[in-house]
């Protein structure tokens, strides 16, 4: 049972456009929502986290925007890069589950030159 | 620093070898992580250890075993793997105790074949 769901699958952006990436969860024991990116062959990678108690937070052209009572959250990278051509995934964890990440599917990004 | 490292970067092996999968943090994190990963999948859990004790098994068999000699190393020994087990290991470190950040790193992963 998929407790994040991610969307798109895969999603083509030209440079410097916006890419989207869009997660939703249904557990609200949910209280960390993180990011990671993953390029072949190699381990995740932390992009930015948020907690529920924060809308948005910006780190560089990387930016979560958090909406608990819909219960999604958004990864928005700005002036996209051919070098951001990577997997995204979603996650989210809860305290008494061992901070252990749920994952969603994962997003293929592909930035066009 | 938040690096993970991780050994072998690969390994292949037989049905009826065994082997062990390791790593390494000294990110002063007391708990560690094993995900397993599938080609165009995400990471799936597999085992959890806060302050080297075992807190979760999400339902391994038992042909993958554990161990988390210090704080700083875990490890994974392999046995009696099936074709279906090839896939990239992956561990991951984190803060356990409330109130500090709950980042988890992962490593590089250990890319497996099991023929």
């Amino acid at each position: 049972q998929q407790q994040v769901k991610q969307s798109p699958q895969s999603l083509i952006v030209q440079k410097g456009g916006i890419s989207i990436i869009n997660c939703a969860y249904e557990n609200t024991a949910f209280d960390y929502f993180p990011w990671y990116q993953q390029f072949p062959g190699k381990g995740p990678a932390l992009l930015i986290a948020i907690r529920p108690d924060v809308s948005e937070k910006k780190e560089g052209r990387f930016t979560i925007s958090f909406n608990k009572s819909a219960k999604q959250f958004s990864l928005h990278i700005m002036d996209s890069q051919p070098g951001d051509s990577a997997t995204y995934f979603c996650a989210a964890s809860r305290v008494n589950s061992g901070y252990a990440l749920n994952f969603g599917k994962g997003t293929s990004l592909l930035v066009t030159p | 620093d938040t690096e993970v490292t991780q050994t072998p970067k690969h390994l292949v092996m037989g049905m009826t070898n065994k082997k062990s999968l390791k790593c390494e943090q000294h990110m002063g994190h007391r708990a560690m992580y094993w995900y397993k990963q599938k080609a165009k999948k995400p990471p799936e859990l597999m085992f959890v250890y806060s302050y080297e004790k075992l807190s979760i098994n999400e339902s391994v068999p038992s042909r993958f075993s554990p161990e988390c000699p210090n704080s700083s190393l875990l490890n994974l020994h392999l046995h009696a793997l099936q074709p279906e087990d090839s896939a990239l290991y992956l561990c991951a470190s984190s803060h356990w105790t409330s109130g500090r950040p709950r980042e988890q790193y992962f490593g590089p992963g250990t890319r497996l074949t099991v023929t």
